[in-house]
C-alpha cells in the first residue's frame, strides 16, 4: 500500500519569497510516479508538477519545482518567488506503474498562504 | 472545450434520497475515476474504470453505484443519501499510461449536502 505524508498543515510565507513545502511518501514499488496539485478556494485542482522515480533530474515547471531525494523518499514542492494568487491548498500525491490500478494516493494537504 | 465536466456543480438534497452525478471526458482517455473530499480537504480515490470495467472498488458502501456507459462516461449513483455522504465529489481521467504518461485531469468537482 502506498502512503503520503504532509507534516505541515498550514504555511505563511511573504509574497516574493521561497517556500517548500514537505512531502514524503512510502511504497514497495519501484516504479512511482509523484505529483503535486493545487486547489485554490474555488474548489478545482490544478496540476502543477509531476515528477518519476527514475527520473535522473529534479522536475521543474516555471516557479515549481520538485526537490526530489529518493533515499529519504520526500518529494518537496518548492515555490519562487511566491505571489498573492499562490494562497491555496496544495496536495503532494503519487500513483504507481505496477499492475492496472492508476488512482492517486493524495496527501492531507498544505493550506498555503501568501502575506502582502 | 472543457476536458471533464460533471453535473451538477452543487447537490442540496435530504437524507435517504437517491441523486446522481454525471461525468463526462472529451480527451479520449480510457480510464476514469471517482474522488471524495470530505469536509477535512482529504481525498481518497473510491472508483476506477478502465475501459467501462471497474478496476477499483475501494471500501465505498454499496450504496454507492458508478456507472460507465461508455469510455467518455463514468456516472455515481448514490442511494439512501446519509448525512455523511456530504463531501465534495470529484471526477478524474486518464490516458493509457506508459511510464512517461501521467497526469490526470480532474473535473471541476460537485459538491454535495444532505440535510
Amino acid at each position: 500500500a502506498q502512503k503520503i505524508t504532509q507534516t505541515q498543515p498550514g504555511m505563511f510565507v511573504q509574497e516574493k519569497e521561497a517556500v517548500t513545502l514537505d512531502c514524503t511518501y512510502d511504497t514497495s514499488d519501484p516504479s512511482y510516479g509523484l505529483f503535486w496539485y493545487k486547489q485554490p478556494s474555488s474548489g478545482e485542482m490544478i496540476f502543477l508538477i509531476y515528477q518519476g522515480s527514475y527520473d535522473q533530474q529534479n522536475a521543474t515547471e516555471g516557479r515549481y519545482s520538485l526537490n526530489f531525494q529518493k533515499a529519504r523518499k520526500s518529494a518537496n514542492l518548492v515555490i519562487s518567488a511566491s505571489q498573492l494568487g499562490d494562497s491555496a491548498m496544495y496536495f503532494c500525491a503519487m500513483r504507481v506503474f505496477s499492475g492496472s490500478a492508476r488512482q492517486l494516493t493524495f496527501g492531507s494537504g498544505t493550506q498555503l498562504t501568501v502575506l502582502p | 472545450d472543457t476536458a471533464v465536466s460533471q453535473t451538477p456543480k452543487y447537490l442540496v438534497t435530504q437524507m435517504g434520497n437517491d441523486k446522481s452525478i454525471k461525468c463526462e471526458q472529451n480527451l479520449g482517455h480510457d480510464t476514469m475515476y471517482w474522488y471524495k473530499q470530505d469536509s477535512k480537504k482529504f481525498l481518497k480515490i473510491m472508483f476506477s474504470y478502465n475501459n467501462k470495467e471497474l478496476i477499483i472498488n475501494e471500501t465505498v458502501p454499496n450504496r454507492f453505484s458508478p456507472k460507465s456507459p461508455d469510455k467518455a462516461h463514468l456516472n455515481l449513483h448514490i442511494n439512501s443519501l446519509e448525512l455523511g455522504d456530504s463531501a465534495v465529489y470529484f471526477c478524474a481521467s486518464s490516458p493509457k499510461t506508459t511510464y512517461r504518461t501521467y497526469e490526470q485531469y480532474f473535473g471541476p468537482g460537485t459538491r454535495l449536502t444532505v440535510t
